[in-house]
């Protein structure tokens, strides 16, 4: 079974300032791992994904997260806010059995990222 | 297309009604996904196909929850005798490599 906890259902910064959110995952095969970026009224944008190959994953717009086995955790960090990053942000999960093929998705709660000006 | 498109983007239907959402993938994808997402929560998994071939369908709430994919191509999801409780978000993914792409989502209200 697969499953993922968002520790912060919102996070408020100042822009220019780093952002971290938050996540344990919990799997019991080799788990793949994303961040997923919601906009208002827009559809899920892939952020990064991490499938196994190097820990720390770099993803669009300046996001990057860090894949800890020991932690089971997978937060995403930015180092500098900007305005057009207040969205809602899913940490996802995807167990694979020994292959390669994908399945379901699980998704944590969500946490809602304010930027200040 | 450019992306995985969803229609229609919003539906209101009375109780009791059935309801059919479309979901056209990203050419060529494989794979092909439905998720429910309630207000305020993350998307919930509910079907998946390869190809024509419905793989899993465990997360399909009840009976009344249907889906299909005749021609590997488009896939329709059905709700028959909707209920309030069924009034959601539902989103369609397509993917080919093991990343799901998500189209716009279709806003399912029932009254």
């Amino acid at each position: 079974a697969q499953s993922v906890t968002q520790l912060d259902s919102h996070v408020s910064v100042s822009e220019g300032t780093p952002v971290l959110l938050r996540c344990n995952y919990s799997s019991s095969y080799s788990p793949s791992l994303f961040w997923y970026v919601q906009h208002p009224n827009k559809g899920l944008q892939l952020l990064l994904k991490y499938t196994s190959a190097a820990t720390l994953v770099k993803g669009i717009n300046g996001f990057e997260a860090e894949f800890k086995k020991s932690e089971t955790s997978f937060h995403l960090t930015k180092p500098s806010a900007h305005m057009s990053d207040a969205a809602e942000y899913f940490c996802v999960v995807s167990d694979t059995p020994g292959g390669t093929s994908y399945g379901k998705l699980t998704f944590g709660q969500g946490t809602i990222l304010t930027v200040h000006p | 297309g450019a992306g995985v498109s969803q229609s229609p983007r919003y539906k209101v239907t009375k109780r009791g009604q059935d309801v059919a959402l479309r979901c056209d993938p990203i050419s060529g994808h494989v794979s092909l996904y439905w998720y429910r997402q309630a207000l305020g929560q993350g998307p919930e998994f509910l079907t998946y196909f390869n190809y024509e071939a419905q793989q899993d369908k465990s997360g399909l709430p009840n009976d009344r929850f249907s889906a299909e994919r005749p021609e590997g191509s488009i896939s329709t999801l059905t709700i028959q005798r909707t209920e309030q409780r069924d009034s959601a978000m539902y989103r369609c993914a397509s993917s080919q490599g093991g990343t799901q792409y998500f189209g716009p989502g279709t806003r399912l209200l029932v009254l």
